[in-house]
């Protein structure tokens, strides 16, 4: 089955960059079918919508998070990854990599999630 | 950007009860709803897309309607593993947007 798995540091410092890498397993990232996506929730709170990448490299991101945010794909790797800049304690949350379903219209098989805490 | 409203912003119903949740967008989604489900340190999963169409495997006592600006989710007959936070979500406009959330709770 699809399976998604979030990497990364799980201690970033202010001013510094949020660096995550989502590892794809049994789907491919190069598929026309999904666009892959980056969702957050902070602690107690609900869920935001970070961006997406599609596999022409094609990326679709939040305005809210102000230009910050890159994303690539490596389909040799079969994973995706997302780049945060100028990280600020706001941007501590637990990060999603989640399948952006074309078909059905929705975000239907997510990573178990991984904590990242901007802390000095 | 589209505003998801949800309420109640908690529930508190007992097993075998029916939940009503509703999730109003500040400007119409058309049908392009969707309702997830999430329990305490698990990620979303998703009930409903399209506004009624059920995901894989979710049980039919889990139902989706409306259109436009104001949506539905029903649970039919709480099970116990039912009580969990339920969000709304739209497709409609950048960026996607959630709602905050209505706690089902026992």
């Amino acid at each position: 089955q699809v399976q998604l798995q979030e990497s990364g540091p799980g201690l970033v410092k202010p001013s510094q960059t949020l660096s995550l890498t989502c590892t794809v397993s049994g789907d491919s990232v190069s598929s026309a079918d999904h666009y892959w996506s980056w969702i957050r929730q902070p602690a107690g709170k609900g869920l935001e919508w970070i961006g997406r990448i599609y596999t022409s490299g094609s990326v679709n991101d939040n305005p809210s998070l102000m230009g910050r945010v890159t994303m690539s794909l490596d389909a040799a790797k079969n994973q995706f990854s997302l780049r945060l800049t100028f990280v600020t304690a706001a941007d501590t949350a637990v990060y999603y990599c989640a399948r952006d379903n074309i078909r059905v219209g929705a975000f239907d098989i997510w990573g178990q999630g991984t904590l990242v805490t901007v802390s000095s | 950007e589209i505003v998801l409203t949800q309420s109640p912003a908690t529930l508190s119903l007992s097993p075998g009860e029916r939940a009503t949740l509703s999730c109003r967008a500040s400007e119409s989604v058309s049908r392009n709803l969707a309702w997830y489900q999430q329990k305490p340190g698990q990620p979303p999963r998703l009930l409903i897309s399209d506004a009624f169409k059920r995901a894989t495997g979710i049980p039919d006592r889990f139902s989706g309607s409306g259109s436009g600006t104001d949506f539905t989710l029903t649970i039919s007959s709480l099970e116990p593993e039912d009580f969990a936070v339920y969000y709304c979500q739209q497709r409609t406009n950048w960026p996607r947007t959630f709602g905050q959330g209505t706690k089902v709770e026992v």
